[in-house]
């Protein structure tokens, strides 16, 4: 079958780092893509990684090891605004994007 | 740019009872996809159009879900009877195109949060 995993939940302080990592069993494979989704809100797009190595949006970062088949979103310098669910979604051969079941970040002051 | 429609945000229905969902993609987006999300969850996708043709429904419950996209622009999702577990938010997102593309980002709508009593 098809599978992503992602731990359930993160908890970081504001102003520090995390990481949310990703790791992937699909048939096919073109990308990996993450999202963020706060409650109530719909998922907005992040960032896409087809290649091995890191993208880096401000202060996103997404990595990808296709080899390793694993992936992970770095968030730095937290804010409370990022409160929010993470998703990694994948997307397959045959049109299909398959998301995982989402990473629940909590930031603390 | 306006963002993709939805409608309506809310609805509270009893099993067994029918329901309509409606949703307006972003101009010139050919791909549109309808996702189910039960609370705590990732989005599940339950069929992908592309411009209006069905490409992937294969986890849409075809027993009791049915949608359509005409001209290939708007798109509605039914489902009757419903279910207490049909109880979700249902969300529209497009894209501009589909296979083959790198980024291919996918654009949401605020989705509809159904009720199954």
């Amino acid at each position: 079958g098809q599978s992503l995993e992602q731990p359930s939940e993160v908890t970081a302080v504001e102003g520090a780092i995390v990481q949310i990592n990703c790791t992937y069993q699909t048939s096919g494979f073109y990308g990996l893509s993450w999202y963020q989704q706060h409650d109530g809100g719909a998922p907005t797009f992040l960032s896409y990684n087809a290649l091995d190595g890191l993208e880096e949006t401000g202060r996103f970062s997404s990595f990808l090891s296709r080899s390793d088949s694993y992936g992970y979103l770095l968030l730095q310098e937290l804010q409370m605004k990022d409160s929010a669910s993470y998703f990694c979604a994948v997307r397959t051969g045959g049109f299909k994007t398959i998301f995982g079941a989402g990473t629940r970040l909590f930031v603390k002051a | 740019e306006a963002g993709v429609a939805q409608s309506p945000r809310y609805k509270i229905i009893e099993k067994r009872q029918s329901v309509a969902f409606w949703c307006n993609p972003i101009s010139g987006h050919a791909t549109l996809y309808w996702y189910q999300q039960i609370l705590g969850q990732g989005p599940k996708l339950l069929i992908q159009f592309q411009n209006n043709g069905v490409v992937d429904d294969s986890q849409l419950p075809k027993d009791r879900f049915s949608a359509e996209r005409l001209k290939g622009v708007d798109s509605t999702l039914k489902i009757q009877p419903a279910k207490l577990e049909d109880s979700a938010v249902y969300l529209c997102a497009s894209s501009l195109v589909g296979e083959g593309l790198a980024g291919d980002t996918q654009y949401f709508g605020p989705g509809t949060r159904l009720t199954v009593l």
